[in-house]
């Protein structure tokens, strides 16, 4: 069964630095790592996946991929306020397309 | 183009009473998950459905927890004689497909249980 941990539990930066959250996870094989955003009372909203080893970047988003290492990383650059939320990171595997969530990551910007 | 709903909001109930959720997908998607979500824990998959035909229901937490889809567009979850363990956020997501192409699951925002 897939194993996903996240670090860290919480984070605080300031308004315009760059956040860095970390994922580990227990299966190589799996087909693709999703970083969801979730506010207060919100459900998750996806912000990014990846597949391959490397980096791909959407807007002031990056994510890190190393299957070797089974370690995937999301940096935020330029974080805002409204970036404040839970970052959920998430493994897809098999034919129906299953996620198997971490615990999250609480992230504060503080402006 | 409405998303995911989800009924009610919120639910407050007693040891021993049962609970129904209700979820609305997105039109057109034919997968449709829900997750129970403790309080600062991630999302945990209970069942998954294509159309109206359950996929996996092993994690179901027992034999209390049951789901349908009858028409493979709306679908019910519900919990009889529910226990304080139960106490979660309970999320519906859908998705248009399976495969790669279609891994995006868009999520309601849930319903939020408290069994006192």
């Amino acid at each position: 069964q897939e194993k996903v941990q996240q670090s860290p539990e919480s984070l605080i930066v300031p308004e315009g630095a760059m956040s860095s959250l970390n994922c580990t996870f227990s299966n190589s094989a799996s087909q693709s790592i999703w970083w969801y955003q979730q506010h207060p009372g919100k459900g998750p909203e996806a912000l990014i996946s990846i597949f391959s080893n490397g980096n791909k970047k959407e807007g002031r988003l990056t994510v890190y991929l190393n299957r070797a290492s089974l370690h995937v990383s999301l940096h935020i650059r330029d974080s805002q306020p409204s970036d404040s939320a839970v970052y959920l990171c998430a493994l897809l595997s098999g034919s129906f397309n299953k996620l198997t969530f971490g615990a999250g990551t609480r992230l504060a910007v503080c402006p | 183009e409405a998303g995911v709903t989800q009924s009610p909001r919120y639910a407050v109930l007693q040891e021993g009473q049962a609970v129904s959720f209700w979820c609305d997908p997105i039109s057109g998607h034919d997968t449709l998950y829900w997750y129970q979500q403790p309080r600062d824990q991630g999302p945990q998959l209970l069942v998954y459905f294509r159309d109206e035909a359950v996929i996996d229901n092993s994690q179901l937490p027992s034999d209390r927890f049951s789901a349908v889809r009858p028409k493979g567009t709306n679908s019910t979850l519900k919990i009889q004689s529910a226990k304080q363990g139960d106490t979660a956020t309970y999320l519906c997501a859908s998705s248009p497909g399976l495969g790669p192409n279609y891994a995006e699951q868009f999520f309601g925002p849930g319903t939020r249980l408290t069994v006192l």
